[in-house]
């Protein structure tokens, strides 16, 4: 099994490229999530979907959109990336008020 | 939405010391969760808190939940180097929204 999958790893875009980050999940999980991570920021919440066919806003979600394709895979899209976006973005899934598993990062930086 | 406030940022210590990251919570919580995320990781679950007052120990970890369920705290007993990293505290909120305190980094010297 493979957990969380997230791709790619790495990535560098200019300003103004649009991309799209996806996600993966074999572990049968409704909840899937995703953050940024900025130095000295913690952990922020950009989108989240708390099953199949519904997303919801978090604390960071300009600039973002997301797609929850089906039950496994949930993409984040950067329509008009900007420096500010510089980041690493994770993806996490979870069952309801239990533990969340983590992808192992999107380290992306945008010149 | 719901916050939790994280303190302190950062803490270095000297091995074999304690080391204690808080979280607190103007509004009563429903649970609170605890990560560990090493240098250039991925936040890794620790433990679940559900219960007022309620106090779990892995090895040198203890992790308590306060009463009134507002705050929570991670004690770590005689660091080790292998302790390094970022901790963080969650809460989830409606619609399993999960939301992260900022974390404590903690660095650990020889």
């Amino acid at each position: 099994n493979a957990g969380v999958t997230q791709t790619p790893k790495f990535q560098v875009l200019k300003t103004g490229q649009s991309m799209t980050l996806q996600c993966a999940q074999d572990m049968n999980h409704n909840s899937m999530y995703w953050y940024r991570q900025d130095p000295g920021m913690g952990l922020r919440l950009i989108y989240y979907s708390a099953s199949e066919g519904t997303t919801d806003k978090g604390e960071v979600p300009n600039g973002y959109n997301v797609s929850r394709l089906n039950k496994r895979e949930f993409s984040l899209r950067l329509e008009s990336a900007a420096p500010s976006q510089t980041s690493v973005y994770f993806c996490a899934t979870s069952r309801v008020n239990t533990e969340a598993f983590f992808g192992q990062g999107t380290r992306l930086t945008v010149v | 939405g719901q916050q939790v406030m994280q303190i302190p940022q950062y803490q270095h210590v000297q091995e074999g010391e304690d080391f204690t990251t808080y979280c607190n919570s103007s509004t009563t919580l429903s649970n609170i969760q605890w990560y560990k995320q090493r240098p250039g990781g991925h936040p890794v679950f620790l433990i679940q808190l559900v219960k007022s007052g309620e106090v779990k120990k892995q090895k040198r970890l203890t992790f308590q939940f306060g009463e009134a369920k507002k705050n929570s705290s991670l004690h770590i007993t005689a660091t080790q180097t292998t302790d390094v990293g970022t901790y963080f505290c969650a809460v989830t909120g409606g619609g399993n929204k999960l939301t992260f305190g900022t974390g404590t980094q903690l660095k650990v010297e020889l």
